[in-house]
């Protein structure tokens, strides 16, 4: 199965509100990263998070990790319909740090 | 302007009609991968490379060729297409060695009858 898996597949919200999405991972990391793909588009990177960080914020995106758990978060605030789109997680493994694997993906749908 | 170039974009071929899906970046980044997207499958790594006349195998190798005769293009080969590698196909290219950030190319569809 996937090495990172997100939660939940899909999500409706209305704009404004915030959206939370959730990855959880199996192996060790060394970083975990968070893609945005608009549909049938390439994947486009949002924030990379790294082993010794907790929490980090790029404008209305905070993510988080909690190693001991093997999980992450993307918070986005106040959202809007521009951010609908596909979000994927993705993890630099530490025993291979050539290697990336994503996520299945979250669908986020923003009402106006 | 930073880009990751694939050709074509949308491709219907038939089973066993040899194709390459070309990949260009003008980055200067040394490693490069071919993902597959299908649903509820996520992206799976194809092949890597890290740098010219380096690949590797990733995930879902089987099928494909690749080679990297020079830094800047990564093309993809099917030699004998089959309809289960009909799919959307995504050029990546990054920059350091240890899984950074990744710049991904605007996709190329193919269906293989």
């Amino acid at each position: 199965s996937q090495q990172g898996e997100e939660d939940p597949q899909a999500l409706s919200i209305q704009e404004g509100e915030n959206a939370t999405m959730n990855c959880s991972y199996k192996t060790s990391i060394n970083n975990l990263q968070w893609y945005r793909q608009n549909s049938g588009r390439g994947l486009v990177h949002l924030i990379l998070i790294r082993s010794n960080e907790r929490e980090k914020h790029s404008g209305r995106l905070r993510v988080t990790l909690d190693t001991s758990k093997k999980s992450s978060s993307l918070l986005i605030t106040a959202s809007r319909a521009a951010d609908t789109a596909s979000y994927f997680c993705a993890t630099g493994l530490s025993y291979n740090t050539d290697k990336l694997i994503f996520g299945t993906g979250t669908r986020l749908q923003v009402f106006p | 302007e930073a880009q990751v170039t694939q050709n074509p974009r949308y491709l219907i071929t038939v089973t066993g009609k040899k194709l390459t899906v070309t990949c260009s970046q003008n980055m200067n980044h040394e490693y490069m991968s071919w993902y597959r997207q299908d649903p509820g499958l996520g992206l799976r790594q194809i092949y890597y490379s890290m740098n010219v006349e380096v690949t590797d195998k990733g995930d879902v190798p089987e099928g494909y060729k690749v080679s990297r005769k020079e830094k800047r293009n990564f093309p993809l080969i099917l030699e004998s297409p089959s309809p289960n590698q009909t799919s959307l196909y995504f050029c990546a290219t990054r920059e350091a060695r240890n899984t950074g950030e990744l710049f991904f190319g605007e996709g190329s569809r193919l269906t293989v009858l």
